[in-house]
């Protein structure tokens, strides 16, 4: 069975904190997401990667950074954690074949920053 | 990127078709149409994708004009399940990036 998992389904913490989303996958894919997810808003990528150590910006990277060091893990990181970044985030990754890219999801984070 | 128009809501009765307008009047020629579907609570899902030609899969059909400037996502018969957000993506076929606009938000009444 195909498979996304992210580290965390709740987590709260403090203004200031660095903190660490995980998403792992099992399918090989090259293609990771980190989206975010908010009421009105709907779904923001925050960042791509589409293989090792490659990354590219999302529509809201601002605050955020991203390491993909191994193929089947891709980190979001929040350098100083602020209230505004309380949102669901949601992991993803994809293949891309013969113009089908099929993405499959994590069972998203909820942050709460305090 | 090519942009995407998609009406915000929609209303469909349990096992009636479902028509999903999608207008991307700036896609690329090497750009092939997806479309997902994000249930209440859950992670957007996969429902179909085609370049030129229409195409029909066990969860839906997608109709692409000739132009290539809009599509429509077909439901042939609506299931409360089928309740949630739709989403029209054109996606580089080189490249991988999804991108999710506002989507259509379907209800659907037993």
């Amino acid at each position: 069975d195909v498979k996304v998992t992210q580290s965390s389904r709740y987590l709260v913490k403090r203004t200031g904190e660095k903190v660490f989303l995980e998403c792992v996958q099992d399918m090989d894919h090259e293609n990771m997401f980190w989206y975010r997810q908010d009421p009105g808003l709907g779904l923001r990528l925050i960042y791509f990667s589409y293989d090792v150590k490659m990354k590219e910006k999302g529509d809201i990277p601002e605050g955020y950074s991203v390491s993909r060091e191994k193929k089947e893990r891709f980190s979001l990181i929040l350098e100083s954690a602020s209230t505004n970044q309380t949102s669901m985030y949601l992991c993803a990754s994809s293949f891309m074949r013969r113009g089908q890219a099929e993405a499959f999801f994590g069972q998203g984070t909820r942050l709460t920053v305090v | 990127d090519a942009k995407t128009t998609q009406p915000n809501s929609m209303e469909s009765n349990e096992e009636e078709p479902v028509h999903l307008p999608c207008n991307h009047s700036t896609i690329s020629g090497t750009d092939y149409i997806h479309w997902y579907r994000q249930l209440p609570s859950q992670g957007p899902e996969y429902v179909i994708h085609g370049l030129t030609s229409n195409v029909n899969n066990r969860m839906a059909s997608l109709a692409i004009a000739e132009d290539r400037k809009s599509s429509t996502l077909i439901l042939h018969r609506a299931t409360l399940r089928d309740a949630a957000v739709y989403y029209c993506i054109p996606l580089y076929n080189q490249g991988g990036k999804l991108i999710f606009g506002q989507g259509t938000e379907l209800s659907v009444k037993p």
